[in-house]
């Protein structure tokens, strides 16, 4: 079975922070991707990956920056933490041909205080 | 572009009663379609999903959906639901020749009643 295993389940953090969100994957999927999930929104993209250290932005890209310098790692960077990115912040990774499943990680809630 | 809408944000149903949540989705382009539920507190895991050949398809925990290309519809059913099938469920879709970038619906959450 596909693992996306990310760092934190609970984080809280104070706006002007610059804060980390780490997501790894175990099967060497070439594509990652980032989320952020609010109530009645759904998800949206925040940044995906298709390949090491290749980056795309999401359709929320603002506020936020990735990293991806080894396949099974991608990381998700809040700059300078504000309020309004309190949200839970999903990743996942898959094959990167189309009509492929995404596999998600249990998932990072995240708190700016 | 593509895009997904789940009509119903709120379904309540009573245990052993037949389900069915709508999915709608547009695009000019084939694609591929996918439910995922999410559990309180957890990610999201595969339901289902279509990617050609039978409009219907099968997945897990007694699920099934089909696909209606006329429609542009992909409605997910399931006959007789239990309490443990409360949870929120997304309908989401990709397409050829694009990093394999999903569009979600903005949720259905299913509530079962005893």
């Amino acid at each position: 079975d596909v693992k996306v295993t990310q760092s934190s389940r609970y984080l809280v953090k104070r706006t002007g922070e610059k804060v980390f969100l780490e997501c790894v994957q175990d099967m060497d999927h070439e594509n990652m991707f980032w989320y952020r999930q609010d109530p009645g929104l759904g998800l949206r993209l925040i940044y995906f990956s298709y390949d090491v250290k290749m980056k795309e932005k999401g359709d929320i890209p603002e506020g936020y920056s990735v990293s991806r310098e080894k396949k099974e790692r991608f990381s998700l960077i809040l700059e300078s933490a504000s309020t309004n990115q309190t949200s839970m912040y999903l990743c996942a990774s898959s094959l990167g041909r189309g009509g492929q499943p995404q596999h998600f990680g249990d998932g990072t809630r995240l708190s700016i205080l | 572009a593509q895009s997904v809408t789940q009509l119903d944000s709120q379904v309540p149903v009573f245990e052993e009663a037949p389900v069915e949540l709508r999915c709608n989705y547009s695009s000019s382009v084939s694609v591929y379609l996918f439910w995922y539920v999410q559990y309180p507190n957890q990610g999201l895991q595969l339901l289902l999903k279509y990617l050609s050949g039978s409009t219907l398809v099968k997945g897990i925990n007694g699920f099934e959906a089909e696909f209606n290309k006329s429609q542009t519809s992909f409605h997910l059913r399931k006959p007789s639901v239990h309490i443990s099938d409360t949870a929120e469920y997304f309908c989401a879709v990709s397409v050829l020749y694009n990093f394999n970038k999903f569009y979600f619906g903005s949720g259905t959450k299913l509530n079962v009643k005893p």
